[in-house]
């Protein structure tokens, strides 16, 4: 079965400034997906950013942007210019692409990072 | 951008009561799904829908959980007789394809 693992409980920024958070994943599987999502205190689930793990080029998204290490099975996610808006839970995930090959449908997730942005 | 919708956002019941959790997926969407968060705990799965039938689902749900899609746009969780660690925040998510789900707001469900 596949885990995913969050090794930072929390984390905090100042206000501009750039944070990395940290995911890592155990998968005998060779294509899958992986997903940031964040979870602000009204606690909807946000798609922050997605890697498809056939990709070579670390997937971006305006201030957001991944490190994915296949190899080394990890899957890092870096916010630049933090703002105080981003401040929220945020949670790694993973699923598999290869449903059809018996791999499940369902997103595993970390344990989440609690990020603060100080001002 | 188009929405998944759940309702109510907080219910609260007596333990052994029945509840209903409802959910209209994204429209054009195909496969649903239904995931708990306990507070302060990791997000679990519990059921995937597909083709008006359940697709897989986890440990978690057992005999006391249901789900249906009665009319082709709601998508709904029963729990039949709820217990105290039943408490939790219930989402609902949809996706056309595998490469990202869309998850509404929650339903936050206490049971007293």
């Amino acid at each position: 079965a596949q885990t995913v693992t969050q090794s930072q409980p929390e984390m905090s920024v100042q206000e501009a400034e750039t944070v990395t958070l940290s995911c890592t994943y155990d998968t005998s599987e060779s294509d899958y997906y992986l997903f940031w999502y964040k979870q602000p205190p009204s606690r909807q689930m946000i798609l922050v950013i997605r890697q498809e793990a056939y990709k070579q080029q670390n997937a971006t998204e305006n201030r957001f942007s991944v490190n994915f290490q296949k190899a080394a099975k990890s899957f890092s996610l870096k916010i630049s210019d933090s703002q105080l808006g981003d401040a929220a839970m945020y949670f790694c995930a993973y699923r598999s692409s290869s449903v059809t090959q018996g791999g499940s449908e369902k997103l595993v997730f970390g344990k989440g990072t609690k990020l603060t942005v100080n001002p | 951008e188009p929405e998944v919708t759940q309702t109510p956002s907080h219910q609260v019941t007596q333990m052994g009561q029945e509840v209903i959790l409802r959910c209209v997926p994204i429209s054009n969407h195909l496969y649903f799904y239904w995931y708990r968060q306990i507070l302060g705990q990791k997000v679990e799965f519990l059921v995937s829908f597909y083709n008006n039938e359940i697709s897989e689902k986890s440990e978690i749900f057992d005999d006391q959980f249901s789900v249906e899609r009665p009319d082709g746009s709601n998508f709904t969780l029963k729990i039949r007789s709820t217990k105290l660690e039943d408490s939790a925040m219930y989402f609902c998510a949809s996706t056309l394809t595998s490469s990202g789900y869309t998850f509404g707001s929650g339903t936050r469900l206490t049971v007293v």
